[in-house]
């Protein structure tokens, strides 16, 4: 059974720094790896997707990886402004019949100026 | 495009009461998808149509929840009767291609039920 982990739940920065948000599958037959972004009161938009033949995908400051072999994926954020303060999420989606996403719980990320 | 148009935003219920949440996907969009999002549990699927059929609805966590997709541009998720436990954030989505293709899913802005 997949699993998804999010570390760290929570991360504070000042502005400007670049950082690292992790995440982590169990289950390496996946079909693709998707990281989203939540604002407070919203709903989620989807930042980038990883199929599973792809080593990474950049849009912007946002870089994600993919390691299948070793089961983890880290979403790259260049020059950390306020506006990125969210709670970023990722999510495997399984190979084969039985396609669904399966969620971590989100990384909730706060930007300080 | 308008996006994902869910209703009603925020819906206050007493326990025993039915509730049903709606949405819209988006237009030309054939896959549509109801989640339930919680601190505890984050988000977890309930049930999704593709071509307005039910495709799987293991996700749905028991006999008082339903939901239908009457035609491509509306589908309802109803609770009857609601309790507490099901108080919760409830996002509609909707994608494009057959099933859960693996294309870029849109989130509409959630429906915030509280069951008293």
């Amino acid at each position: 059974k997949q699993e998804v982990t999010q570390i760290p739940a929570a991360l504070s920065v000042p502005e400007g720094e670049n950082l690292v948000l992790n995440c982590s599958f169990t289950d390496s037959a996946i079909y693709n790896l998707q990281w989203f972004r939540q604002d407070p009161g919203k709903g989620l938009t989807s930042l980038l997707l990883i199929q599973s033949s792809q080593r990474e995908q950049t849009s912007g400051r946002l870089n994600a990886s993919l390691d299948k072999s070793s089961g983890r994926s880290t979403l790259y954020i260049a020059a950390s402004q306020p506006g990125d303060s969210a709670t970023y999420l990722c999510a495997a989606q399984n190979a084969g019949n039985n396609r669904k996403l399966i969620w971590g719980l989100g990384t909730s990320l706060a930007v300080n100026p | 495009d308008a996006g994902v148009i869910q209703s009603p935003r925020h819906e206050v219920t007493e326990m025993g009461q039915e509730v049903t949440l709606r949405c819209k996907p988006i237009s030309g969009h054939n896959s549509l998808f109801w989640y339930r999002q919680t601190m505890m549990r984050g988000l977890e699927l309930l049930i999704y149509f593709n071509n307005n059929v039910p495709i799987d609805d293991s996700g749905m966590p028991e006999d008082r929840f339903s939901a239908k997709m009457p035609n491509a541009s509306f589908s309802t998720l109803k609770i009857q009767p609601s309790e507490p436990r099901d108080s919760a954030v409830y996002f509609c989505a909707s994608s494009t291609g057959q099933g859960i293709s693996g294309n870029t899913i849109y989130f509409g802005e959630g429906s915030w039920l509280t069951v008293v």
